[in-house]
């Protein structure tokens, strides 16, 4: 039920910003993007999501392409902490179904 | 607010007894999932509620899964008889339904079953 791709993983250095990309062509006009993360041995944590606009938080930016066929989460400066599996999710219908998501390891 | 809490936070058991795992959601929420978590299938949704009201149970396995919320602030997930291929962890989540925000997951049950 996934309507999203991610690259399986990813490695950042300790400081710099992460990007993470994600690829949702068949999205719908009123479908929104969310991202959430997991850290290991926890349940998945909310971090931001967006229509069309661009949208930041105290966590991350949220970059979506203007046909919103693709959008990019940026963490502006990755910590150890941030090593997790982060999970870019289309809500169909108050629902979220996840896929597989990207393994990010940040390096010391 | 305490987030939506999941007990027990690890549950072992022995093939065929049944297991019940709960949740609370946070209160005011009018939405709540039920997620299983493996190596294999990653995270499953199994079913949902809207008002205390199932909408759709086609994610549950099989028909020893059971789910009910006789009420807004509690929940459980039973499972009757187990079996070891149910070993998984289970996240329960609770939102408002109709809102653009996201969900609030628990920590989760690790079932392991035996």
């Amino acid at each position: 039920d996934a309507k999203t791709t991610q690259p399986p993983s990813m490695d950042c250095a300790e400081g710099r910003a992460a990007n993470l990309p994600c690829n949702h062509s068949t999205i719908s006009g009123n479908e929104y993007v969310y991202w959430y993360r997991q850290i290991h041995s926890q349940g998945p944590q909310y971090i931001i999501h967006g229509l069309k606009n661009n949208e930041t938080n105290e966590m991350a930016s949220l970059i979506i392409t203007e046909d919103r066929k693709s959008s990019t989460l940026i963490l502006p400066h990755a910590t150890l902490r941030d090593t997790a599996v982060y999970y870019c999710i289309v809500r169909v219908d108050n629902q979220f179904y996840f896929g597989t998501g990207t393994s990010l390891t940040v390096i010391p | 607010d305490a987030g939506v809490i999941q007990s027990p936070r690890h549950e072992v058991t022995e093939m065929g007894q049944e297991v019940t795992l709960r949740c609370k959601p946070i209160s005011g929420h009018n939405s709540l999932f039920w997620y299983r978590q493996t190596m294999m299938r990653g995270l499953e949704l199994l079913i949902y509620f809207n008002n205390n009201v199932p909408i759709d149970d086609s994610g549950m396995p099989e028909d020893r899964f059971s789910a009910k919320m006789p009420n807004a602030s509690f929940s459980t997930l039973k499972i009757q008889p187990s079996e070891p291929r149910d070993s998984a962890v289970y996240f329960c989540a609770s939102g408002l339904w109709g809102s653009n925000y996201g969900y609030t997951f628990g920590s989760g049950t690790r079932l392991t079953v035996v």
